[in-house]
């Protein structure tokens, strides 16, 4: 099946520092990616949707500057989480889609602290 | 704006037992739905996608059935085991990819 890389797996980071993660589709290219915030014991929750190439569309109540989405090319899709402070701690998820008939497929998770 | 719902929250059971869980949905209007299992800590694994124009999807000793016009999806887990234990996600897509809030399964030894 289809391979989603994500990187850093965890990261731990000062208050006021930026930390970016990585989205990779190994395998195949990606027309769209998500990105997912979950906190402990609850689903996710859908922050942004990113298309190759386009601006992302955020979903409502997700800062567009606090989370930068980079969507660069058809394998790669970064967030970056500017200035982070301790309640942006969390688990941060990325999927992957070829179109909107194939499955999702998902990133292993990045689980974010900031002191 | 469609809401997904699974029931139940979380199950255990003794090994070997033959389980079923729920998830619907409040609009019809998809294209595809799918079970993933997350294990603590780590990402989504898919398990089955099923197209809104088929009934059902099989891989080995999972089942999982889609009733569109009623809003309603099963994953049948036949003679579960340890391994088994994880959250269980249904995610239905329509404009974008809605999840349900999971469900919690415990396979006691």
């Amino acid at each position: 099946g289809a391979v989603v890389s994500q990187h850093p797996s965890w990261v731990i980071c000062k208050s006021g520092t930026s930390v970016k993660i990585e989205c990779r589709s190994l395998d195949f290219q990606a027309t769209t990616m998500f990105w997912y915030r979950q906190f402990p014991k609850q689903s996710l929750m859908l922050m942004a949707t990113s298309n190759e190439g386009s601006k992302a569309t955020y979903e409502q109540g997700v800062e567009k500057d606090k989370f930068l989405i980079n969507h660069a090319s058809l394998t790669l899709s970064t967030l970056t989480v500017t200035s982070a402070h301790p309640e942006d701690s969390s688990f941060y998820i990325c999927s992957a889609t070829r179109s909107e008939a194939e499955k999702l497929f998902f990133g292993s998770g990045t689980q974010l602290s900031v002191l | 704006k469609q809401e997904v719902t699974q029931i139940p929250a979380a199950l255990s059971v003794p090994e070997g037992e033959n389980l079923v869980l729920n998830c619907s949905f409040t609009d019809s209007a998809i294209y595809n739905l799918q079970w993933f299992r997350q294990d603590p800590g780590k990402g989504l694994t898919s398990l089955l996608l099923i197209q809104s124009s088929q009934r059902e999807q099989t891989s080995g000793r999972l089942n999982a059935s889609l009733d569109k016009s009623s809003g309603r999806s099963t994953l049948y887990i036949a003679a579960s085991q340890p391994g088994d234990s994880a959250t269980y996600l249904c995610a239905v897509r329509g404009n974008q990819f809605y999840f349900g809030t999971g469900t919690s399964l415990t396979v006691i030894p």
